[in-house]
């Protein structure tokens, strides 16, 4: 069983819409949760953390529910520029696992 | 600042060539890795390093090895090339383990004929 899943996508909606992605991980014991954005033949950049708590950053939300062992991403308001792949990341024990990651294309 | 920087860009192996991607970062951080993404897998870990002479294997590393012998670099060898080798590698450095931010460097495209 992969650590980390993901949809893969693509998610396409049009400028001004809310998408959501959710993420799965299957060590209950992950420390640390991140969603890293990744565009074409780039390298991965970070979004933002995650924390059970919830947080929020401009038009991005995430949120952590460590009972299902799922995190989730909540984008308002898209922008042509939010296109790019999403990935979900957890670290166990001085390892990251990344997701395979979900696109999102943005379209006017 | 240069980051976290990655030299080749990219490189064409024959298989059984070896060959080494040079990693560096001057952020002066700890924990070190390399990664590499294959289509529709994601990045999979090779191999980190938690500072300067320590390093452990992650969950792929058959056929790489690794040192860390400065803060700084942090090479990964291709001991004899595979075309199961052929892939995008990527470095990343991080102040530590937890929740720090990950930094990757720009990638190495590796094709093994």
């Amino acid at each position: 069983r992969k650590e980390v899943e993901q949809d893969p996508g693509p998610f396409n909606v049009p400028e001004g819409a809310t998408v959501a992605f959710n993420c799965t991980y299957s060590n209950s014991a992950s420390q640390s949760f991140f969603w890293y954005r990744q565009d074409c033949r780039k390298e991965p950049k970070l979004l933002m953390s995650v924390y059970s708590s919830g947080n929020e950053d401009g038009r991005f939300t995430a949120q952590l529910n460590r009972a299902s062992q799922y995190i989730s991403l909540l984008i308002r308001d898209s922008k042509l520029s939010d296109s790019a792949t999403y990935l979900c990341v957890v670290n166990n024990f001085n390892k990251f696992y990344f997701g395979s990651g979900t696109k999102l294309n943005v379209k006017p | 600042n240069a980051g976290v920087t990655q030299t080749p860009k990219f490189q064409v192996l024959k298989t059984g060539q070896s060959m080494t991607l040079q990693c560096a970062q001057d952020m002066n951080h700890e924990y070190m890795s390399w990664y590499r993404q294959d289509p529709g897998m994601g990045l999979r870990l090779i191999h980190y390093s938690v500072g300067a002479g320590i390093t452990d294997q992650g969950e792929v590393p058959n056929g790489y090895n690794v040192s860390r012998s400065t803060t700084e670099d942090f090479p990964l060898r291709l001991l004899s090339a595979a075309p199961s080798q052929t892939s995008v590698y990527f470095c990343a450095s991080s102040q530590g383990i937890g929740s720090y931010e990950q930094y990757f460097g720009p990638g190495t495209r590796l094709t093994v004929t």
